[in-house]
């Protein structure tokens, strides 16, 4: 399968534990975004990355959460002192410089106690 | 970003034809996209429309774009269970999605 993938698929936490989601793009993508999703909303941008530069960054993501793409390819985002409001669905998706169509991944369903 | 306006809810039958709605306020996207997503799912690619053109078809779908309106559309022919999901516009870039509209199809 080489279409977006997202680890874990489904992650039940403590408020207050630390969590971390891994995004793998599609291999020839340079761009990833991560978005959140409550029930019943659309998705809401979070980040985007150029290769390992992170471009921009919503006012949603508070100090608490931070996103990392060290070498260009996979993501990861740590959510730290997870409260009851971040539990929501996590969704990645890539896409290619100056085409910009995004292909989401599964996304990580989170639910914090 | 763009503001988009969709409408929450379409209930149709099996077998008739459905059109969902999309305002949106951003004309400077390149593309417009629809999306569709099942329950617990993420979102996968329907189909999209490149801004210079007023219609696109993609076997069952019928994209149809009104610049001067700012308004899409989808229709899907012949609408089947399997259609049953939420569908949402977006513009190209860092999209901003609507609520979408959640498509009900009855036997």
């Amino acid at each position: 399968d080489t279409g977006v993938s997202q680890d874990p698929r489904h992650k039940i936490t403590k408020r207050g534990q630390n969590v971390t989601f891994r995004c793998d793009p599609i291999s020839e993508h340079n761009r990833l975004y991560w978005y959140r999703q409550t029930l019943g909303q659309g998705p809401e941008f979070l980040t985007y990355f150029q290769n390992e530069a992170q471009l921009e960054k919503s006012r949603l993501l508070s100090d608490r959460f931070s996103a990392e793409r060290p070498k260009g390819s996979f993501s990861t985002l740590e959510i730290q002192r997870t409260e009851q409001g971040d539990s929501a669905m996590y969704l990645c998706a890539s896409s290619l410089v100056g085409i910009d169509t995004q292909y989401f991944g599964p996304g990580t369903r989170l639910t914090v106690l | 970003g763009e503001d988009v306006e969709q409408s929450l809810f379409l209930s149709v039958r099996e077998g008739d034809s459905s059109v969902i709605n999309c305002t949106y306020t951003d004309s400077s996207s390149t593309y417009l996209y629809w999306y569709k997503q099942e329950p617990g799912a993420g979102l996968q690619l329907l189909t999209y429309i490149f801004s210079n053109m007023d219609m696109k078809q993609d076997q069952r779908l019928t994209v149809l774009l009104n610049k001067k309106d700012k308004h899409l559309s989808l229709r899907i022919a012949d609408t089947q269970t399997g259609d049953s999901a939420i569908y949402f516009c977006a513009g190209s870039y860092i999209p901003t999605f609507g609520r979408g509209t959640s498509l009900i199809v009855h036997p």
